[in-house]
Order: C-alpha cells, then structure tokens, then sequence
C-alpha cells in the first residue's frame, strides 16, 4: 500500500491567499483525520471523519478553516484568507477504526505563509 | 475534555545512556499508544498497550501500562543515535463511545554521539 498521501509536501504562500491541502487516505480506511504541528502548540487534531461523514470539528481554529471529504479516497483541508500564524506541518492521516487502530500518519504538508 | 501529558519536553542524553518518557492521563484509559517523529519527518506507530500493568518490549524499548490505566512510560536502553527523534503517546479514553486518540505533546529526544 502507497500509505496517506499529501499534497502539496511545500507551499509558501503570501498572507490572504487561499490554501488547499489535499489527502488520499489508505484504501479501505474508514477514519480520516487533520492535524496540525507546531513547535508551540504540538500536534493538534483539527477535524475528523468517519465514512466520509465529518464527526468533530471541534479543533478546527476558526472560520477560515475548511474541510470536505466528498469520497472516501479524498479530503481537502482549505484555509481562507490564510494569515501567517497558520504556518505549520498538516498531517492528514486515517484509520480503520477510530483509537483503537493504529493511526497511519502521511508525510505532511509544510505551509509557509508570508 | 480528556488530557494528555508527557514529561519531560525535552532531553538530551550521551549516546549509550538510559532515556525514559513518562505520560499521564486524566482520565482512564482504554488504550495507550506510543508514536516515534524523526525530524522532519512524520509520527510513525511504534506500539499499542491494553491491559492493565502491561510491559513490552522491543529490543531497547520497553513499554509500561500502568495498573489503574491512566499512565504509561517508555524506556529506552542504551541509547543511540537512531533514536533522536520525538516520541508521543497517545491514549484512548474509556468508555469513549465515538471518540478518537488524545496525543500527549511528545518527548524530543536528542542524542549525541
């Protein structure tokens, strides 16, 4: 198996642009999960899904944050406008069952904004 | 809400020493697992505890559970340069219902030759 993929790995991007991150779960996952790393606050768990369906979005920072999952091979995470504190590695990652089942992390995607 | 902390943030050891991070939950615990992030890279599965008071280990790394589920602690033996990294655990609440893995903030280990 490829295991989670993510792309872009890198973007700078300039304040006020929007951000779309983008994520292919491991085939027959049935939990999708967004985190968030920073030196500051670690890794924080965003949103998550379940077939496709979202679950909590409890983490999500605010408004300007955005995620869909319209099938169960892909998800975006969508930041709009962007704005420098939002600088950090996103992990997408997914799950056959939620907690109980190992978490399989993709490689992140390192967001720079400017 | 459930949390979840690890201590220490941060150790530096010499290569060949002992290193050991500690997690405490506040609440018990149904599962605890344990993750490994390289730098740069992304956090990687090492290991999953279930039942109270459980030990396990792989070859240098020793896993504890504790007996009333609500902490647990890796040991590493002899350190050595391939295990820099940041280790995080990460533990499921009891009686979650619906719910998902709570990651402590992680132990940066770095190791110098």
């Amino acid at each position: 198996d490829a295991g989670v993929i993510q792309s872009p790995r890198h973007e700078v991007t300039e304040m006020g642009q929007e951000v779309t991150l983008r994520c292919k779960p491991i085939s027959g996952h049935d939990y999708l999960f967004w985190y968030r790393q920073t030196m500051m606050r670690g890794l924080e768990l965003l949103i998550y899904f379940n077939n496709n369906v979202p679950i909590d979005d409890s983490g999500m920072p605010e408004d300007r944050f955005s995620a869909k999952m319209p099938n169960a091979s892909f998800s975006t995470l969508k930041i709009q406008p962007s704005e420098p504190r939002d600088s950090a590695v996103y992990f997408c990652a997914s799950s056959f069952t939620a907690g109980g089942n190992t978490i399989y992390f993709g490689e992140g995607s390192w967001l720079t904004v400017v | 809400g459930q949390q979840v902390m690890q201590i220490p943030q941060y150790q530096h050891v010499q290569e060949g020493e002992d290193f050991t991070t500690y997690c405490n939950s506040s609440t018990t615990l149904s599962n605890i697992q344990w993750y490994k992030q390289r730098p740069g890279g992304h956090p990687v599965f090492l290991i999953q505890l279930v039942k109270s008071g459980e030990v396990k280990k792989q070859k240098r790394l020793t896993f504890q559970f504790g007996e009333a589920k609500k902490n647990s602690s890796l040991h590493i033996t002899a350190t050595q340069t391939t295990d820099v990294g940041t280790y995080f655990c990460a533990g499921l609440p009891l009686n979650s219902g619906y719910s998902t893995l709570t990651f402590g903030k992680g132990t940066m280990l770095l190791v110098s030759p």
